[in-house]
């Protein structure tokens, strides 16, 4: 069966500090990923997928980045954070190719900057 | 892009039912999720529609008319454990998810 493993679950980082964020899945071949971003009582909003390796689309722009070295690794960083970059972060899958698939998430990385 | 709404806030007893309306306007649809997530948790999956109507599940039904732009989400029979926020998600023309604010349901007994 497949499964997503996110981490750190929470996260506590000073002001203009580097940010890492990794997430891998297992159990499937090719998958759809994505970075999602929820600020405290807000929606989920779409920062980053990539539907291969190496590929990478952004949905805003922002002081963060994504990388996809593995087929089922997506890693979300920072150079230097700022204050509105605390949130709820969500790492989520989906098969690739079809549309309107659905998503599997992660567990979260709740992220306080400080 | 997508806009999609859906109320903040609803208040319902034990045992009760509620309706959760989200409307959108997109350029693109390619089918309408919802979405339950409890405080400092994931999104779980509840329903998915891409035709117009019904889709029942259980407890949860979730309706769509794509020529309106809607779709609610229904809740019978509540439960304590139904509190949660509930995500309406629509599908855009590129095959990616964008999600609502979310509504709170909050049950008393």
């Amino acid at each position: 069966s497949q499964t997503i493993h996110q981490w750190p679950a929470t996260l506590v980082q000073p002001v203009g500090s580097p940010l890492s964020l990794e997430c891998t899945v297992e159990g499937t071949s090719n998958p759809n990923l994505y970075w999602y971003r929820q600020a405290a009582g807000r929606g989920l909003q779409l920062l980053f997928y990539s539907v291969g390796i190496g590929q990478i689309s952004s949905e805003v722009p922002q002081n963060l980045s994504a990388s996809r070295p593995q087929d089922r690794q997506f890693i979300l960083s920072s150079k230097k954070l700022l204050l509105s970059d605390s949130g709820f972060y969500l790492c989520a899958w989906s098969v690739g190719g079809a549309r309107g698939e659905k998503l599997f998430f992660g567990s979260g990385t709740q992220l306080s900057v400080l | 892009g997508q806009n999609i709404d859906q109320p903040t806030e609803m208040t319902a007893t034990e045992g009760a039912i509620v309706q959760i309306n989200c409307t959108y306007q997109t350029s693109g649809f390619n089918g309408l999720f919802w979405y339950q997530q409890h405080a400092g948790e994931a999104p779980t999956f509840l329903s998915y529609n891409v035709l117009d109507g019904l889709e029942e599940k259980g407890r949860f039904s979730s309706f769509l008319s794509r020529s309106k732009g809607y779709s609610y989400l229904l809740l019978k029979e509540l439960q304590m454990k139904d509190s949660a926020s509930y995500l309406c998600a629509v599908t855009d023309s590129w095959g990616k998810l964008q999600f609502g604010a979310g509504t709170q349901v909050v049950v008393t007994p």
